[in-house]
């Protein structure tokens, strides 16, 4: 059964630290690997990595995928009030002919930084 | 359009009740999905539309659940004789491309209680 595992599952850190979440992943047939944010309500999509090794970066946050190992890490540097929320990490896999893109999400990681 | 909206944003039933939820697409989005989101879990897939049709229901968890895109845009998902394990959000999600070409975008989401 194709499934995605986060951690920790939760975090507490101070503003200023850097933290890295974890996300490790058994799939059949894997397409994508995919990180949201989540805050109150929506998931908001931080990054989608399909190749191993190559390292994608927005601001504060940046990700990389290893697929030899079946993993994955989103970075988030210099933390602020405002970086509190879950974050989602899903994968995509292949479903025979037929790709759906349905997502097979892990359980979160809620990040929670304070003051 | 701007985003994904979902309808209501809050819905209490009471058990064995009829219930409808709503979600519009971001205007020329062909593919739309729908997750369920226990609390503390991540979203389980539930359905798939590519169009009208239902590409992949394999996430429906049983019979009273049944979803519908009849022109292909908006989609309404409906839940028959409600139970209180069927409390959760229920977040829709498109793509402007089908079958996973694209990056998912999330509503809201439609929180459930059911009594």
């Amino acid at each position: 059964e194709d499934k995605v595992v986060q951690s920790p599952l939760s975090l507490v850190v101070h503003e200023g630290d850097t933290v890295t979440l974890n996300c490790s992943y058994e799939v059949t047939n894997f397409r994508s690997l995919l990180w949201y944010k989540q805050e109150k309500k929506a998931p908001t999509f931080l990054f989608m990595l399909t190749s191993s090794g190559i390292e994608k970066k927005s601001g504060r946050l940046s990700s990389i995928l290893d697929k030899k190992e079946l993993f994955s890490i989103l970075n988030i540097t210099a933390t602020q009030t405002g970086d509190s929320a879950v974050y989602l990490c899903a994968v995509e896999a292949f479903n025979g002919s037929s790709n759906t893109g349905k997502l097979i999400f892990g359980q979160g990681t809620t990040l929670q930084v304070k003051p | 359009g701007a985003g994904v909206s979902q309808t209501p944003s809050n819905k209490v039933t009471e058990k064995g009740k009829y219930v409808e939820l709503r979600c519009d697409p971001i205007s020329g989005h062909t593919a739309l999905y729908w997750y369920r989101q226990s609390l503390g879990q991540g979203p389980e897939f539930l359905i798939y539309f590519q169009g009208t049709g239902a590409a992949d229901d394999s996430g429906l968890p049983n019979d009273r659940f049944f979803a519908v895109r009849p022109e292909g845009s908006v989609s309404t998902l409906k839940i028959q004789r409600t139970e209180r394990g069927d409390s959760a959000v229920y977040l829709c999600a498109s793509s402007r491309l089908a079958g996973g070409e694209d990056t998912q975008y999330f509503g809201p989401g439609t929180r459930l209680t059911v009594l």
